[in-house]
């Protein structure tokens, strides 16, 4: 199955201010999805991002809010803008491992907003 | 109605206990089904798929009822590395993937 790096694995960040996260994969993959995941709760889709088009975002989710990119089929960044106490999370990226091999995902970023 | 539900537990079982978790899905059109360890702190990672059939990987048994849309999990011969939280997950359509809130797993040595 692919190999997510994902940074930053953590960080602490002051309100209104925006962080930007980062996934590379060891191989070319189609779409990479970026999920929440609030303590406690479960793991929650935020957008979808394919390369060369615009990402895909689910309901409850804005491109100004969480603007991500998708330069090439190996890399996407999510951004967390204007950040508030509210945001604070955990962060995944994710991709298909293939058919019934379910989705592998990035080791988190742990959020906090102060 | 959430998509997917899970017992939250925490179960707390002692070593070598049999322990079973169970799920619910609401969308009789979902397609694949998965269970994801995640250790405190860690990112979910791949336990088993969930075939109609069911399907056995060593002390793990998963089984799909798709007249009654429930997934079971069963773990023989528990193990103190066992202690993880335990996501139900449920693939339907294209990439749309639901999550369960997890089972929480606990062995006491």
């Amino acid at each position: 199955s692919a190999v997510i790096s994902q940074k930053p694995s953590r960080d602490i960040c002051q309100r209104g201010t925006s962080l930007t996260i980062q996934c590379q994969v060891d191989s070319q993959v189609t779409m990479m999805f970026w999920y929440r995941q609030q303590p406690g709760q479960s793991l929650t889709l935020i957008a979808t991002a394919n390369q060369g088009s615009e990402a895909t975002y689910e309901s409850g989710f804005v491109i100004d809010k969480f603007p991500i990119s998708r330069p090439n089929l190996t890399f996407s960044t999510l951004t967390v803008s204007n950040m508030s106490p509210e945001d604070s999370s955990i962060y995944l990226c994710s991709v298909e491992s293939g058919s019934n091999y379910g989705y592998t995902f990035g080791s988190g970023t742990r959020l906090t907003v102060v | 109605r959430k998509e997917v539900e899970q017992d939250p537990g925490p179960f707390n079982v002692p070593e070598g206990a049999t322990v079973a978790f169970n799920c619910t899905y609401s969308n009789s059109a979902s397609q694949s089904f998965f269970w994801y360890r995640q250790d405190c702190r860690k990112e979910p990672k791949l336990l088993m798929s969930v075939y109609s059939s069911g399907n056995e990987d060593g002390r793990f048994t998963a089984q799909l009822n798709r007249a009654s849309q429930y997934i079971s999990l069963l773990i023989r011969d528990s193990k103190l590395s066992d202690s993880a939280t335990y996501l139900c997950v449920c693939l339907t359509g294209a990439n749309n993937l639901f999550f369960g809130t997890g089972t929480r797993l606990t062995v006491i040595p």
